[in-house]
């Protein structure tokens, strides 16, 4: 059954602790994305992957890293950093980055207070 | 100007009604174009992706206009399951970025 997994699904973190979003995906896609989404806004796009070992900044990549050691896992950190990590965190892919569809995880909720 | 709009809505239609969504974008270089549809506090679903000749899936049809830089997602026979939020999407020719609209938010009522 292919698809991509994220976990966990809610997440609770005191403020200044870094804290891992996990994100695989089973579909053999090469390019993978995260994205942040608040409330009343549009997806935002935090870093993106075209490939193992190679990962670029997306709009708002302050506060985050991100690592691709593998081609199906693409873990998102949320450092102390971000000044506002509270949010919807959504992890998607597709076959490549030059186009298509992506398809998307069913999203980590992190609450930080 | 953003490069993806789209009206927030809610649009409140009863069951069986017709409804037309429109997605504006501002880079006529844009050649992908995307409706995905997005439950409360769930992940953005594909819907369908949009042709330059049209694309019809069962009640939900796709146009996009170059000219006028638009694409449309036409709804026939509402249902009540079709309350969603549906989200354009444009991606720019050659590059890794996918432009989100903010949503149009469907409500079909009994």
């Amino acid at each position: 059954d292919g698809g991509i997994t994220q976990s966990p699904k809610y997440l609770f973190r005191k403020e200044g602790q870094n804290v891992t979003l996990s994100c695989e995906q089973n579909l053999n896609h090469d390019a993978m994305y995260w994205y942040r989404q608040d409330p009343g806004q549009g997806l935002r796009l935090i870093y993106y992957s075209q490939i193992v070992n190679d990962f670029q900044k997306g709009d708002i990549a302050e506060g985050y890293s991100v690592s691709r050691e593998k081609k199906e896992s693409f873990p998102l950190t949320v450092t102390s950093a971000q000044k506002n990590p509270t949010a919807f965190y959504l992890c998607a892919s597709s076959i490549d980055t030059t186009g298509g569809e992506q398809y998307f995880g069913p999203g980590t909720r992190l609450t930080v207070t | 100007r953003k490069e993806v709009e789209q009206d927030p809505g809610p649009f409140n239609v009863p069951e069986g009604a017709t409804v037309a969504f429109n997605c504006t974008y501002s880079n006529s270089a844009s050649q992908s174009f995307f409706w995905y549809r997005q439950d409360c506090r769930k992940e953005p679903k594909l819907l369908m992706s949009v042709y330059s000749s049209g694309n019809e899936d069962g009640r939900f049809t796709a146009q996009l206009n170059r000219a006028s830089q638009y694409i449309s997602l036409l709804i026939r026979d509402s249902k009540l399951s079709d309350s969603a939020t549906y989200l354009c999407v444009v991606r720019h020719p050659g590059t890794y970025k996918y432009i989100f609209g903010t949503g149009t938010r469907l409500k079909v009522l009994a």
